[in-house]
């Protein structure tokens, strides 16, 4: 079964300091990846995606992820927060193999402080 | 392009009343999905629908709630009859092979 896990429900970073939002994948075969985000009372908003190629995606505001394969791992990174960026992360996966169903995460709260 | 539509935004009901909710997705795309969010259980699909047929709907939680997909313009959520304990967002989404673009949600409040 595919899963996929956000360790953290809650990460806080100080304005202008890196982030790392961490997020781990179980599938069976090979993933396709991505990466949320969920401003107050709007709905989920497209970042970024990992298909094949580089292992290193950008995406949009800045955001880049990493996809490593041997730690099934898709961590969310952003070299200087801003407190714009402060909203709710959700990872995703689907294998290449299946249709268009995503599994979410759970979710990663990020807050900025100014 | 409008993105995914959704109406209505928000709906206040009275439990036991009948809610449909509606959803337009975006043109050209063969998939649409339905999701519930709440703070006690998070994001949850619901059903999912390719070409317009359903996929698999797993993930309703019980006769209540059924959906439809006339055609590949529209669908429909619809709870009937409404308890307090579906009082959630409803997102829709579609996609056309990777990305979902998900529509802006309507609140349900049964009361």
């Amino acid at each position: 079964a595919q899963s996929v896990a956000q360790p953290e429900d809650q990460v806080n970073v100080a304005e202008g300091n890196p982030l790392t939002v961490k997020c781990t994948y179980s599938v069976s075969g090979n993933p396709y990846l991505f990466w949320y985000v969920q401003y107050p009372n709007r709905g989920l908003q497209f970042l970024l995606k990992y298909i094949t190629g580089d292992n290193l995606v950008k995406g949009s505001y800045g955001f880049e992820a990493e996809f490593n394969k041997s730690q099934t791992s898709f961590h969310l990174k952003k070299p200087s927060a801003l407190v714009s960026d402060s909203a709710l992360y959700f990872c995703a996966v689907r294998r290449v193999e299946d249709t268009d169903k995503l599994i979410f995460g759970t979710g990663t709260r990020l807050q900025v402080f100014p | 392009d409008a993105g995914v539509i959704q109406s209505p935004r928000h709906e206040v009901t009275e439990m036991g009343q009948e809610v449909t909710l509606r959803c337009k997705p975006i043109s050209g795309h063969n998939s649409l999905f339905w999701y519930r969010q709440t703070m006690m259980r998070g994001l949850e699909l619901l059903i999912y629908f390719n070409n317009n047929v359903p996929i698999d709907d797993s993930g309703m939680p019980e006769d209540r709630f059924s959906a439809k997909m006339p055609n590949a313009s529209f669908s429909t959520l619809k709870i009937q009859p409404s308890e307090p304990r579906d009082s959630a967002v409803y997102f829709c989404a579609s996609s056309k092979g990777n990305e979902q673009f998900f529509g802006p949600g309507t609140r349900l409040t049964v009361l």
